[in-house]
């Protein structure tokens, strides 16, 4: 059973540039998560999907980010006009229910230039 | 507000020892607690976990301690190896979905 599987694994943009992220969650699991991690510290949540629909995205930005989940394919973390603040390690993970163990993806290293 | 590159806490152990990693968390409605360990340039990696019906909950080699009074939970490694430098974060959730991690606390294990 493959893990959490995120890419790319890392990402350089420029200024002004779109990046998305992709999360494809474990096999069975219909709950995905998103996280940001800053150097040196802990992982700050974003948004939490369930298929086809966002259950919670109090941690996302209120501009420029987006998040889907769609009935096919992956989930898809989306910042537009991306700025050197955005530079971060983007995470992913997925759980079978709430309240149960979320697995974690490698994650995405975003670096804006 | 968020507190930026500033150095982690490190607890520093002898290979072979025991040792206790602690975290404070911050909402009293919180019912589930999770710890993770995360090495450099990987995803965080499930340790253990409790639930809020619970004080203390053992795994293999590890052992997890929840106190509610003092909302402080803590983790303990025994017989302390290499492999288990990493830094280590605990996580809880206070709504079900979303969990709230702490800073983190490295460990350093010496040969």
């Amino acid at each position: 059973n493959a893990g959490v599987m995120q890419n790319p694994r890392h990402l350089v943009r420029r200024r002004g540039q779109e990046a998305r992220l992709r999360c494809s969650p474990m096999k069975g699991h219909s709950h995905v998560y998103w996280y940001r991690q800053l150097p040196e510290e802990g992982l700050k949540f974003m948004v939490y999907l369930q298929k086809e629909n966002i259950i919670d995205e109090s941690g996302m930005p209120k501009e420029r980010f987006s998040a889907e989940f769609p009935k096919e394919g992956p989930s898809i973390l989306r910042i537009q006009q991306v700025v050197r603040g955005d530079s971060a390690a983007y995470f992913c993970a997925s759980s079978l229910a709430i309240l149960e163990e979320q697995f974690f993806g490698p994650g995405t290293r975003l670096t804006v230039l | 507000g968020e507190s930026v590159g500033l150095h982690l806490p490190t607890l520093s152990v002898q290979e072979g020892d025991n040792s206790i990693i602690n975290c404070a968390y911050s909402n009293s409605a919180s019912d589930y607690f999770i710890w993770y360990k995360q090495e450099s340039g990987k995803g965080p990696q499930f340790i253990i976990d409790i639930r809020s019906n619970m004080d203390k909950r053992q795994g293999q080699r590890v052992t997890v301690l929840l106190n509610k009074t003092v909302k402080h939970l803590s983790l303990q490694i025994a017989a302390t190896q290499p492999g288990d430098s990493a830094v280590y974060f605990c996580a809880e959730s206070p709504l079900g979905g979303k969990l709230i991690f702490g800073q983190g606390t490295e460990l350093s294990v010496k040969p």
